[in-house]
């Protein structure tokens, strides 16, 4: 069974860093390109970020250029995302995701942004 | 960036009715879209990919049709689990982007 699950998420200050996890089991992690995708309460959902299977290509959306570093590690089975200078509009939900189409998402992991 | 724009954004519909939702791109995309259902409080989940190809487990009760700009989500028999929030995506081309969600109610 594919599962994907999200850590790290919590309160921080504007201008504070934070780093999420998402641990993926029941398929081969390293073959498939990762994603995150974010939700801010009460709104749709924003692609943040793109990293293909060997690490070799990352892909931002222009609201997190800059700020946010996707990663991975394929021996741990694990997916990061690195998050610098946080500001108040980067309080969502964030989910780990399988896949440009996306075909299986984690529970996700709250980030909140805020004094 | 390509935009997606989903129609309604709201839906009031019964059990046992069929229903359409619409999503049309601000340019051809091929049939680079898919689908995906969220219930409040939870995770989205893969309803369609490739425009009109099921994701494995989901019923055939969801379709999916269209190629080029205009795309449509069809779920006929609507019963109370299928009443959630529907959205659409492009991944021909970055950034991947999402329509606004149709929330679908039940009359």
């Amino acid at each position: 069974e594919v599962q994907l699950v999200e850590s790290g998420g919590g309160l921080v200050q504007p201008g504070g860093s934070l780093r999420l996890s998402c641990a993926a089991s029941g398929f081969t992690f390293s073959r498939y390109w990762m994603i995150w995708v974010r939700q801010a309460p009460g709104k749709g959902l924003e692609w943040v970020a793109n990293i293909k299977q060997d690490g070799s290509q990352r892909i931002y959306a222009d609201s997190v250029k800059g700020r946010f570093t996707i990663s991975r590690d394929n021996a741990k089975n694990s997916l990061y995302l690195q998050m610098n200078s946080l500001r108040a509009e980067d309080t969502a939900v964030y989910y780990c995701t399988r896949g440009v189409m996306h075909d299986y998402w984690g529970q996700g992991t709250l980030v909140t942004v805020s004094s | 960036d390509i935009q997606m724009t989903q129609s309604p954004s709201s839906l009031s519909a019964s059990v046992g009715d069929r229903v359409t939702i619409t999503c049309r791109a601000s340019q051809g995309i091929s049939n680079y879209v898919a689908w995906f259902q969220q219930k409040p409080g939870k995770a989205p989940k893969s309803l369609i990919y490739g425009a009109s190809s099921l994701q494995s487990g989901v019923p055939s009760k969801f379709s999916g049709s269209g190629s080029g700009t205009d795309f449509t989500l069809t779920i006929s028999s609507l019963q109370p689990e299928d009443f959630a929030t529907y959205y659409c995506q492009q991944y021909i081309d970055y950034p991947l982007t999402f329509g606004q969600g149709t929330r679908l109610e039940i009359k």
